[in-house]
């Protein structure tokens, strides 16, 4: 069974500065891979996905992952935070999906800290 | 295009009281799932239908939970009765089922049991 360890609990970084949050996954072949974001009270919002191509995904609001065979790894990026940023990021991996559906499994998250 | 829509959004109950959740998809998306998030944690499926079929349920407690999709679109999930334990934000998602799409999740039931 996959499984994704998020190992920073928690992120603070400084409004302008750039961020990366770390995801690593343990799957016995290339996996489908996502992040998403969730603000206080929301639901989860997709802000990049990886199925196959090219390894450097590009996402909503700013973000970037790059999906890094060798090191089981899609860490998210961006290169200036902003204080609307802060939030709770979810990692999560799937097995590919042969015409059907999958199931999404996630890390526990990391908390985004902005300070101004 | 509306998105996944859930209902309620808060619910606080006292012990061992059922209590119920609903969940309407995207509309013409297959695949339904109902995910725990604990407070802290990330979201652990329960259970996920194609179409009306419950195809994985293993993590579902089916000692108190249950869930139905009786016409493959919406969806209701039920505690009864409901324990401390299960005070949680319940979340539902969909997806068109199609392979390469993502699942796209509801605001969310956050549950209080008291």
């Amino acid at each position: 069974a996959q499984s994704v360890t998020q190992p920073d609990i928690h992120i603070t970084v400084s409004e302008g500065a750039s961020l990366e949050l770390r995801c690593n996954y343990s799957y016995g072949a290339t996996p489908y891979l996502f992040w998403y974001v969730q603000s206080p009270g929301q639901g989860l919002q997709l802000l990049l996905k990886y199925f196959s191509g090219d390894t450097l995904v590009q996402g909503i609001k700013g973000f970037e992952a790059e999906f890094k065979r060798s090191q089981s790894s899609f860490n998210l990026r961006k290169p200036s935070v902003h204080w609307s940023d802060a939030a709770e990021y979810f990692c999560a991996v799937a097995p590919h999906a042969s015409g059907g559906s999958y199931i999404p499994t996630f890390g526990r998250g990391t908390s985004l800290i902005v300070h101004p | 295009e509306a998105g996944v829509v859930q209902s309620p959004r808060y619910k606080i109950i006292e012990k061992k009281q059922p209590v119920a959740f609903w969940c309407n998809p995207i509309s013409g998306h297959n695949t339904l799932y109902w995910y725990l998030q604990n407070l802290g944690q990330g979201p652990e499926l329960l259970i996920r239908y194609e179409n009306e079929e419950a195809v994985d349920d293993s993590q579902l407690p089916k000692d108190r939970f249950s869930a139905e999709r009786l016409k493959g679109v919406d969806s209701t999930l039920k505690i009864q009765p409901a324990e401390l334990g299960d005070s949680a934000v319940y979340l539902c998602a969909s997806s068109s089922g199609l392979g390469d799409t993502e699942a796209f999740f509801g605001q969310g039931t956050r549950l209080t049991v008291v």
